[in-house]
């Protein structure tokens, strides 16, 4: 059975402070993303990755950065956290054969900066 | 810029009714278009997809009708179940170097009532 896990479901941090979420996969696939789930505004693309220790932006960059040491894990970084970071991050993986990947998702962290 | 447009953003339906979701996208380089469905604390799961080259497919009570010329696709959900009660996002594909990149609608939040 395939498997995305999430280092925490709810997280409350503090402005400014420097913000770490986690998402390990075990099916072995070469591409990782993070999105942000808003309401309203659907899923939006932080960052992929499509290899260890590679990286590209999405949609959404800005404030966010990611870390890709190894194939399963894959980090969102928050520099110096701010209140418009107050979200639902999804993190989702998938194996590279073709337009028909299916993308494979976390159960979500729920994010709050106060 | 949102360049997969979804709606209605919410739906109510009778058990036993039809559910009908619209999308509509402007980027003809996309070349899948996937449904994702999302129970409340869930990650979203690929539900039923579709190739461009196809302008329909049906998998049980679940149907994508796909227009090409007029960029938009739709799903139905046949009789429609409180089951079926989750937040349904479109999703158009986008082959770029290191894989496919998806571009999500902003959701759909069904309901269906008994």
């Amino acid at each position: 059975d395939v498997k995305v896990t999430q280092s925490s479901r709810y997280l409350v941090k503090r402005t400014g402070e420097k913000v770490f979420l986690e998402c390990v996969q075990d099916m072995d696939h070469e591409n990782m993303f993070w999105y942000r789930q808003d309401p309203g505004l659907g899923l939006r693309l932080i960052y992929f990755s499509y290899d260890v220790k590679m990286k590209e932006k999405g949609d959404i960059p800005e404030g966010y950065s990611v870390s890709r040491e190894k194939k399963e894990r894959f980090s969102l970084i928050l520099e110096s956290a701010s209140t418009n970071q107050t979200s639902m991050y999804l993190c989702a993986s998938t194996s590279p054969g073709g337009p028909t990947d299916t993308q494979y998702f976390g159960p979500g962290t729920r994010l709050t900066v106060l | 810029q949102q360049q997969v447009k979804q709606s209605p953003q919410s739906l109510i339906v009778q058990k036993g009714g039809i559910s009908i979701i619209n999308c509509a996208y402007e980027n003809t380089a996309f070349d899948y278009f996937p449904w994702y469905q999302q129970f409340p604390g869930k990650g979203p799961a690929l539900l039923i997809a579709i190739r461009p080259d196809v302008s329909e497919k049906k998998e049980g009570r679940f149907t994508i009708s796909f227009n090409k010329s007029a960029k938009q696709f739709s799903l139905h959900i046949m009789d429609s179940q409180p089951g079926d009660s989750a937040t349904y996002f479109c999703a158009a594909s986008l082959l770029t170097g290191g894989g496919n990149k998806l571009t999500f609608g902003t959701g759909t939040q069904l309901k269906v009532e008994l």
